[in-house]
């Protein structure tokens, strides 16, 4: 079975732009949650999406947003893009949005924004 | 607010011995609390858990250790492989609420 699968792996904007970032869930999973990742951090939670609605948000500004379609398959996208937006963005997907439930994380799109 | 946290970045042991990771949290009302381990170009993954009703789970090599009163857990690696060099993240979850608190993390290198 495939694991959840981002795309791209790596990406390089400059300050100011727009980025898009997608994410494949494990098949059958139906929630999928974002996290960025600073360099020598832990994860930071961004979003939580179920079911196509937003079920969690993060200390992230409103240059953050995502959206979850019907196959579950999710896009994250920052606008007016900062320097301290580089980071590893993660996607995670679970079955249900239960708080015990285990993550599965995808390997991540490191973004560099210059 | 760094409501969990781990304090030791780095930790290097014998292979064969035991590995200790650490792991302090400052909220209360977490009740559910796990650890990730991740390799190099790769996301973390699942690889323990424990309810803030139990103050022990085993899985194999690995037992997590929860002292609710010391807002402590503590993970424990018996024997340690070279294999199971990677960076450990603690993690804590709050009833109803999606937003997972991950700790920094802690580089373990097991040495042959």
């Amino acid at each position: 079975d495939a694991g959840v699968t981002q795309s791209p792996t790596h990406l390089i904007k400059t300050r100011g732009q727009q980025v898009t970032l997608r994410c494949s869930p494990i098949s059958g999973h139906k929630s999928v949650s974002w996290y960025q990742q600073v360099l020598g951090q832990g994860p930071q939670f961004i979003f939580q999406y179920y079911e196509k609605e937003e079920r969690g948000r993060g200390n992230f500004p409103d240059r953050f947003s995502a959206r979850q379609f019907p196959n579950y398959s999710s896009e994250l996208n920052v606008n007016a893009l900062l320097l301290g937006d580089s980071a590893l963005y993660l996607c995670a997907s679970s079955l249900r949005t239960a708080t015990n439930e285990k993550l599965f994380f995808g390997s991540g799109t490191q973004l560099s924004v210059l | 607010d760094q409501q969990v946290k781990q304090n030791s970045p780095s930790l290097s042991v014998q292979e064969g011995r035991i590995s200790i990771l650490n792991c302090d949290y400052t909220n209360s009302m977490f009740d559910y609390f796990l650890w990730y381990k991740k390799y190099p170009a790769e996301g973390p993954t699942f690889l323990i858990s424990i309810s803030s009703i139990k103050d022990k789970n085993e899985d194999g090599r690995f037992t997590v250790f929860l002292n609710k009163s010391a807002k402590h857990l503590s993970l424990h690696i018996v024997p340690s492989q070279p294999g199971d060099s990677a960076v450990y993240f603690c993690a804590a979850s709050e009833y109803n609420n999606n937003d997972m608190r991950f700790g920094a993390g802690t580089r373990l290198t097991v040495k042959p």
